[in-house]
């Protein structure tokens, strides 16, 4: 274990429903991140927060929501998403000035 | 625009001997540099930083080396075992929002 976990880590939802990624970090980081893992392409950064503020969105589609309630927790609302969608989605968390600590990430699949 | 990438995509060596993937940066700026494994299935790992004021840095069978001249960043894993096999991702930053590479397999050869 990383100290980040996310659930669910296997997620298959219809283009229709309505789903949330949780991820939860237990190493007391000021800053959390989503990033979008598709095949063949650097890791694509979505959103994100620092001291529970979001700092960046990175032209992200408004089918996805994230949701930061503290320091401790990120959610990633997802809603009428697209096959292209389909990915490995990661979330991290940093202290400022540090590196990145990953969880495993939750490999979607829309159909 | 800027970008972090890697010479060689696939990267297979034979068991024992030793490992050196590279990565080429193009921000000047960057001043933080972090190399993260990637096992199938898995997040990827933290293995070794080194930020700018810094050429070399020593972990446990891993060294990174980093030549700013030429925009130059390396991994060499010592002795590469089987649990070497993953992915491997250069990451650089500026200002502490990470850009990674596309990443390089390492493949190991019994």
């Amino acid at each position: 274990e990383t100290g980040v976990t996310q659930t669910p880590r296997h997620l298959v939802m219809g283009m229709t429903n309505k789903k949330s990624l949780k991820c939860e970090q237990h190493l007391g980081h000021n800053a959390m991140y989503w990033y979008k893992q598709s095949a063949k392409k650097p890791l694509e950064l979505m959103f994100v927060y620092s001291l529970e503020e979001r700092v960046e969105n990175n032209s992200v589609p408004s089918r996805f929501s994230p949701e930061c309630p503290n320091s401790s927790h990120l959610f990633l609302h997802l809603h009428t998403l697209q096959p292209e969608d389909s990915a490995l989605y990661l979330c991290a968390s940093s202290q400022q000035g540090g590196g990145y600590t990953f969880g495993s990430g939750t490999r979607l699949t829309v159909v | 625009g800027e970008s972090v990438g890697l010479h060689l995509p696939t990267l297979s060596v034979q068991e024992g001997d030793n490992s050196i993937i590279n990565c080429a940066y193009s921000n000047s700026a960057s001043d933080y540099f972090i190399w993260y494994k990637q096992e199938s299935g898995k997040g990827p790992q933290f293995i070794i930083d080194i930020r700018s004021n810094m050429d070399k840095r020593q972990g446990q069978r891993v060294t990174v080396l980093l030549n700013k001249t030429v925009k130059h960043l390396s991994l060499q894993i010592a002795a590469t075992q089987p649990g070497d096999s993953a992915v491997y991702f250069c990451a650089e930053t500026p200002d502490e929002k990470l850009t990674f590479g596309t990443g390089t397999r390492l493949t190991i050869i019994p």
